[in-house]
């Protein structure tokens, strides 16, 4: 069974300008969750997807990050416009249901 | 005051050694408690999962929850060089919609 494949790995860009992430979860799990995990810290929830709706977004800065999942599948995490504290690791997760979650290798992104 | 404290180490241990992994919690309402590992650059996995209090074993890992104390602990026993990694805990409670709060991470080098 493919796992959850993140893209791309690794991002270097400078403050100011857009980024963004695309994850692809196992098969058949309706639950996608994207985290941030800054270095030396664990993964903090950004959003919660239940097949392509919203369940829990209260920790997403929304005034510059946005995500989707168009169709229930493949998701898009953007961040625009990006600043230094971004600098992070972003995980995608996703569960069958409220089931164990499977994550995705991460991308990193550094913003200089 | 985090919800959930866990010491960042790092803890160098020599091969063969019992590891102790501890993280405390501020939340009584948490009901469910995950190990995961995650190794460099990669997404975390899931090692054990409990609910409630008491302990868990599979091969070499026991996972113990004192729910009482709000504490939980991870044993590693005849600890190998591939168990270097980072440990998170992680933990949820029902009608938490799937929601983990996750620790630091405890960094753990097994050296030969």
């Amino acid at each position: 069974e493919a796992g959850v494949a993140q893209s791309p790995r690794y991002k270097i860009i400078e403050k100011r300008q857009s980024v963004a992430f695309w994850c692809n979860p196992i098969s058949g799990h309706a639950t996608l969750y994207w985290y941030q995990q800054i270095l030396g810290q664990g993964p903090k929830l950004l959003i919660q997807f239940q097949n392509n709706g919203v369940v829990d977004d209260s920790q997403l800065p929304k005034d510059r990050f946005s995500a989707e999942r168009l169709k229930g599948v493949d998701s898009t995490l953007k961040i625009q416009p990006a600043k230094l504290e971004d600098s992070a690791v972003y995980l995608c997760a996703s569960s069958f249901a409220t089931d164990t979650q499977y994550f995705g290798p991460g991308t990193r992104l550094t913003v200089l | 005051q985090k919800e959930v404290e866990q010491d960042p180490g790092p803890l160098s241990v020599p091969e063969g050694a019992i590891v102790s992994l501890n993280c405390t919690y501020s939340n009584s309402a948490f009901q469910y408690f995950m190990w995961y590992r995650q190794y460099s650059r990669k997404g975390p996995e899931l090692l054990m999962y409990t609910y409630s209090s008491g302990n868990k074993e599979d091969g070499r890992f026991t996972a113990q929850v004192d729910k009482s104390s709000k504490y939980i602990s991870l044993f590693i026993r005849d600890s190998q060089p591939s168990d270097s990694a980072t440990y998170l805990c992680a933990m949820t409670f029902t009608g938490g919609g799937n929601k983990l709060t996750f620790g630091t991470g405890t960094q753990l080098k097994v050296e030969l």
